[in-house]
């Protein structure tokens, strides 16, 4: 499997912030990667598909870059709402892949 | 606006199977792969497989020899079978829809079924 690692495991950060969380996969999965967003007891939500293509009703100061192997997600501005755990998925290889997620807490 | 309703037994004992149920809305089962993912609690997403309308599956191998899924185009549902549960299977269990072709990404989600493993 290839194995998904995200940094930094938490974050805290004020509003107004700009906020990156990185990706990186063990190996190079090419454009394969998306991000999600989970607010508690709530199921994930995509934010990006194929690292930089923001799914329909997001925000636009969410942004991602990358390709290969390393990849982030950007928050331009921190709203309050943003408050969630974030999680990037590589879809390359089977299984489809989740990094252990990045808390985002408010400071 | 596709919406996901699962259902299921949330409590179950250790080497029982466990069952869940996804019916789709405002959509159809046809033309998409459709997914189960789990969580535990507190921790990450793990993928279990997904099936097609046509039946085709893809499996995470860590589950293969235990996981069953299984679709109902005329219910326009899909299910997962799970036998020989243990407590490391106590988790948060989502359905979610995928694309025409396999394993890309998850854009609708059910709303999640809690099932715990406990003698």
């Amino acid at each position: 499997d290839i194995q998904m690692t995200q940094s930094p495991s938490s974050l805290s950060a004020s509003v107004g912030d700009r906020v990156t969380i990185t990706c990186q996969a063990s190996q190079d999965i090419s454009i394969y990667l998306n991000w999600y967003q989970q607010k508690p007891g709530k199921a994930p939500k995509l934010l990006i598909y194929d690292v930089s293509n923001l799914e329909t009703g997001v925000p636009s100061r969410f942004s991602g870059s990358g390709s290969g192997t390393d990849f982030t997600l950007t928050i331009s501005s921190l709203q309050p709402e943003d408050i969630a755990t974030y999680y990037c998925q590589q879809y390359d290889n089977l299984p489809p892949t989740f990094g252990q997620g990045t808390k985002l807490e408010i400071k | 606006q596709v919406q996901l309703q699962q259902w299921g037994a949330g409590l179950l004992k250790p080497s029982e199977t466990l069952s869940l149920t996804c019916a789709v809305y405002g959509g159809s089962v046809s033309g998409y792969y459709w997914s189960w993912i789990r969580q535990p609690p507190g921790k990450g997403l793990e993928w279990i497989g997904e099936i097609n309308h046509g039946g085709s599956t893809n499996y995470n191998p860590s589950l293969k020899s235990r996981v069953t899924l299984s679709v109902d185009t005329s219910k326009n549902q899909f299910s997962l079978n799970l036998t020989s549960v243990t407590a490391a299977d106590t988790a948060m269990y989502y359905c979610a829809r995928g694309l025409p072709q396999p394993y890309s990404w998850f854009n609708y989600w059910g709303q999640g079924t809690l099932v715990t493993v406990s003698s």
